[in-house]
């Protein structure tokens, strides 16, 4: 069964930490996608990578940072925790599709963090 | 960005019953997906459907696709209890796009 996996199913951090969430996926996907998730917001797109060492910002980069040195893991880091990052966070991989456009997405169970 | 809105917001049926859940985007789209999320999990991916396409099925889920009214529609027939979860699309839009984008998700619940 093709797997993503988050390190962490809950996480509790204090302001001012450095917190690093590790997603590691075994699909060989190029993909790969960290997202948060709130109430009424929806998902917002941190960052995503589509190759080693690459990295792209999406949404809301602000706060954060990201690691692939491996194509199997993309890693999260909170430089400096701050209370509102307090969210569920969803690592998420994908192949590409041929002809333009994203294959499915594999989420990761979610890693919900809270910086007290 | 939040290029898909579900409508509606919430859903509450009987077992049994069809669920209908309509997503409107903004901008053209190489594909709309689909996808369940249950209760503090991740989202599990339901169905794809490319912009030539105009109606996809999977076992009970039926899919179509109005790329001039820039909609989609999820239906689910026969519900049951363990369909209870929030729905969302996303759309993947431009050329090569790596990424897709999500709306807020149909909050739905089946009634035993």
């Amino acid at each position: 069964d093709v797997k993503v996996t988050q390190s962490s199913r809950y996480l509790v951090k204090r302001t001012g930490e450095k917190v690093f969430l590790e997603c590691v996926q075994d699909m060989d996907h190029e993909n790969m996608f960290w997202y948060r998730q709130d109430p009424g917001l929806g998902l917002r797109l941190i960052y995503f990578s589509y190759d080693v060492k690459m990295k792209e910002k999406g949404d809301i980069p602000e706060g954060y940072s990201v690691s692939r040195e491996k194509k199997e893991r993309f890693s999260l880091i909170l430089e400096s925790a701050s209370t509102n990052q307090t969210s569920m966070y969803l690592c998420a991989s994908s192949p590409p599709l041929s002809g333009g456009g994203l294959g499915g997405y594999t989420f990761g169970s979610g890693t919900r963090l809270t910086v007290v | 960005s939040q290029q898909g809105e579900e409508d509606p917001q919430a859903l509450s049926i009987q077992e049994g019953e069809n669920a209908t859940m309509n997503c409107s985007y903004k901008t053209s789209i190489n594909n709309l997906q689909w996808y369940r999320q249950n209760s503090g999990r991740g989202l599990v991916h339901l169905i794809l459907i490319r912009s030539n396409e105009r109606e996809k099925h999977s076992g009970r889920l039926r899919v179509t696709l109005d790329t001039s009214k820039k909609s989609s529609s999820l239906l689910i027939t026969a519900s049951r209890a363990a369909d209870t979860a929030s729905y969302f699309c996303a759309t993947a839009s431009g050329a090569g796009s790596y990424q897709l984008t999500f709306g807020k998700g149909t909050k739905l619940s089946v009634i035993p």
